[in-house]
């Protein structure tokens, strides 16, 4: 079944803890995303990928990094969490060089930090 | 910076009626989708638009796109409980993202 994995589906941590948020996809899509969603805000782009090795800053990427060794593989990281990261996170994919025919969004990541 | 605005933010109608959602945006762009999350799920997509006056239609729910008047609407037809969910529309004026709005809350009440 062609799809989005995210994990781990809910996470509680502390604040400065450093944690990695896996993201793979099966569809051999080159662009990869990772999106926000908090109340009243829609979803927010952190960081995408276009392929393998290039990555580069959405609208809302203080305190995340990313890598793109691999064309399935997409982490996000949070080197030191603070409580106003606390949000649901969405991987996404999509065949084109961009979002062109709509993404494939992950089942997403509840992180709470306290 | 790209606004996308969603009118209304929560709606709550009868089974039976009829409603349209609205989606406005601030800056040009020829590309336009719709997605559908129920609650404590992902995104599903539901309609690309990528054209000025194109018409998609699945079920009971019919998208369309004004790229003049930046404005794209989800019409529901004869609503039914199975469509409550939030609904959102997100607009991609270049290849790299796509902006979402705040998203509609739809309640479909028997």
């Amino acid at each position: 079944e062609a799809q989005v994995t995210q994990n781990p589906r809910y996470l509680i941590t502390v604040t400065g803890k450093k944690l990695t948020v896996t993201c793979s996809q099966n569809m051999n899509h080159e662009y990869m995303s990772w999106y926000r969603q908090d109340p009243g805000l829609g979803l927010r782009q952190i960081y995408y990928s276009m392929n393998v090795e290039v990555t580069d800053k959405g609208d809302v990427p203080e305190g995340y990094k990313v890598s793109r060794k691999e064309k399935r593989n997409f982490p996000l990281i949070l080197e030191s969490p603070s409580p106003n990261q606390t949000s649901l996170y969405f991987c996404a994919s999509s065949p084109d060089r961009g979002p062109g025919y709509g993404y494939t969004f992950g089942s997403g990541t509840r992180l709470t930090v306290v | 910076e790209l606004k996308v605005e969603q009118n209304p933010l929560f709606l709550s109608m009868q089974e039976g009626k009829n409603y349209t959602i609205y989606c406005n945006y601030s800056t040009t762009s020829d590309r336009l989708y719709w997605y559908r999350q129920d609650p404590g799920k992902s995104l599903e997509s539901l309609f690309v638009l990528l054209s000025n006056g194109a018409v998609k239609q699945e079920g009971r729910l019919m998208a369309s796109l004004d790229t003049k008047a930046r404005l794209s609407t989800l019409h529901i037809t004869a609503a039914v409980h199975d469509l409550s969910a939030t609904y959102f529309c997100a607009v991609g004026p270049g290849a790299n993202n796509l902006f979402f709005g705040t998203g509609t809350r739809l309640t479909v009440i028997p």
